[in-house]
């Protein structure tokens, strides 16, 4: 069965720290990898990641996938406040079908 | 461009009713996704639609369907509602289903 696992479940971080949010799958029919932040409702995009080794960047943001070893990861430099949210990723299993793991809440305190 | 929209965005019900929920996607996309999240299960697939076609579903009984009009917009309906059904419902729209999807602000079903 397909499934995508994130890891941690949840993170508390001060101002400034950098963090790293983890993303493994196992699909039969992989197409692409996305990210999402949810912070009280919908879930705003963040990247789509389809080749290995190539980085995505947006501002202090970043992710990277790994198709040999089936997973990816999201950077987030000096975080903010501002960044406290659950972050969701989700994989494009070729069927018009996404699989989205449970999510890392994330909070960063002042 | 108007993002996604759902209606309605609060809903309260009671055991064995039915509710219909509606979304309209972003001008020009033509696939509709649906999704339930729960705090214990995230966002779980529930089907979606492309030019009026169901192309895919997810493993969730019968009482759930949906459809699509010939606009794109899209309703998801759910039969003799239980408790178990109390969750945001979210729609998501993308041009072909195969990228980046939009979501909307989600309806919140309560179940009482």
């Amino acid at each position: 069965e397909d499934k995508v696992v994130q890891s941690p479940l949840s993170l508390v971080v001060h101002e400034g720290d950098t963090v790293t949010l983890n993303c493994s799958y196992e699909v039969t029919n992989f197409r692409s990898l996305l990210w999402y932040k949810q912070e009280k409702k919908a879930p705003t995009f963040l990247f789509m990641l389809t080749s290995s080794g190539i980085e995505k960047k947006s501002g202090r943001l970043s992710s990277i996938l790994d198709k040999k070893e089936l997973f990816s990861i999201l950077n987030i430099t000096a975080t903010q406040t501002g960044d406290s949210a659950v972050y969701l990723c989700a994989v494009n299993a070729g069927t018009y079908k996404y699989i989205f793991g449970t999510g890392t809440r994330l909070k960063v305190l002042a | 461009k108007a993002g996604v929209t759902q209606t309605p965005r609060y809903l309260i019900k009671t055991r064995g009713q039915q509710v219909t929920l509606s979304c309209s996607p972003i001008s020009g996309h033509r696939s509709v996704s649906w999704y339930q999240q729960t705090p214990g299960q995230g966002l779980q697939f529930l089907f979606e639609y492309f030019s009026e076609t169901q192309r895919n579903k997810g493993n969730f009984p019968g009482r759930f369907s949906g459809r699509q009009f010939s606009n794109s917009r899209s309703e998801m309906n759910v039969s003799t509602l239980e408790l178990g059904d109390s969750a945001l419902y979210l729609c998501a729209s993308s041009l072909e289903g195969l990228g980046e999807q939009f979501f909307g602000p989600g309806t919140r079903l309560t179940v009482l």
